[in-house]
């Protein structure tokens, strides 16, 4: 079973440029989240979705930070513009549904703002 | 508001030893709890789990221990290997899938 897919791995940018993550769950997950986890740090959710609904954004600095999964399958997380304080490894993960207590993370894509 | 804390960002064990890791959490309505294991340049992986109910759940060389009273829970492996030197997150689990993770604790396992 392939695991979860996520691309870029790495990326370097200035600040007030703009980037974009992209995500492919496990096949069949329901589920998907974006977290960021900044160095030292453990990883902070910024949105949840199940399918293609918006379960929970609550974190996510919405005058910058947006995100969608249009289809219910693959996902983008994008940020526009970048400060430097966005600097942080984004790692995607899913769930065969919401309330299932485990979560299978991608390797995550490692941002650089300078 | 850290809800989820690991007051130890570094441990260092030797080979054959008993690792603990600790993990303490501020909220009494987490009903779920984890760890995840992370190697450099990946993604955490799950370990080990316990739901509230219990109070100590054993996988092989890993056992986790949750002390509900004290809000705190501990993971223990033994014996420990060089390959468990990775960084371990403990989490938490609220109802409707809320997950809420600790800062990391990193584990070299000394040979």
């Amino acid at each position: 079973e392939a695991g979860v897919a996520q691309s870029p791995r790495y990326k370097i940018i200035e600040k007030r440029q703009s980037v974009a993550f992209w995500c492919n769950p496990i096949s069949g997950h329901a589920t998907l989240y974006w977290y960021q986890q900044i160095l030292g740090q453990g990883p902070k959710l910024l949105i949840q979705f199940q399918n293609n609904g918006v379960v929970d954004d609550s974190q996510l600095p919405k005058d910058r930070f947006s995100a969608e999964r249009l289809k219910g399958v693959d996902s983008t997380l994008k940020i526009q513009p970048a400060k430097l304080e966005d600097s942080a490894v984004y790692l995607c993960a899913s769930s065969p549904q919401v309330g299932y207590n485990e979560q299978f993370f991608g390797p995550g894509t490692r941002l650089t703002v300078l | 508001d850290q809800q989820v804390k690991q007051n130890s960002p570094s441990l260092s064990v030797q080979e054959g030893r008993i690792s603990i890791l600790n993990c303490d959490y501020t909220n009494s309505m987490f009903d779920y709890f984890l760890w995840y294991k992370k190697y450099p340049a990946e993604g955490p992986t799950f370990l080990i789990s316990i739901s509230s109910i219990k109070d100590k759940n054993e996988d092989g060389r890993f056992t986790v221990f949750l002390n509900k009273s004290a809000k705190h829970l501990s993971l223990h492996i033994v014996p420990s290997q060089p390959g468990d030197s990775a960084v371990y997150f403990c989490a938490a689990i609220l109802t409707g899938n809320q997950f809420y993770f600790g800062t990391g604790t990193s584990l070299t396992v000394i040979p």
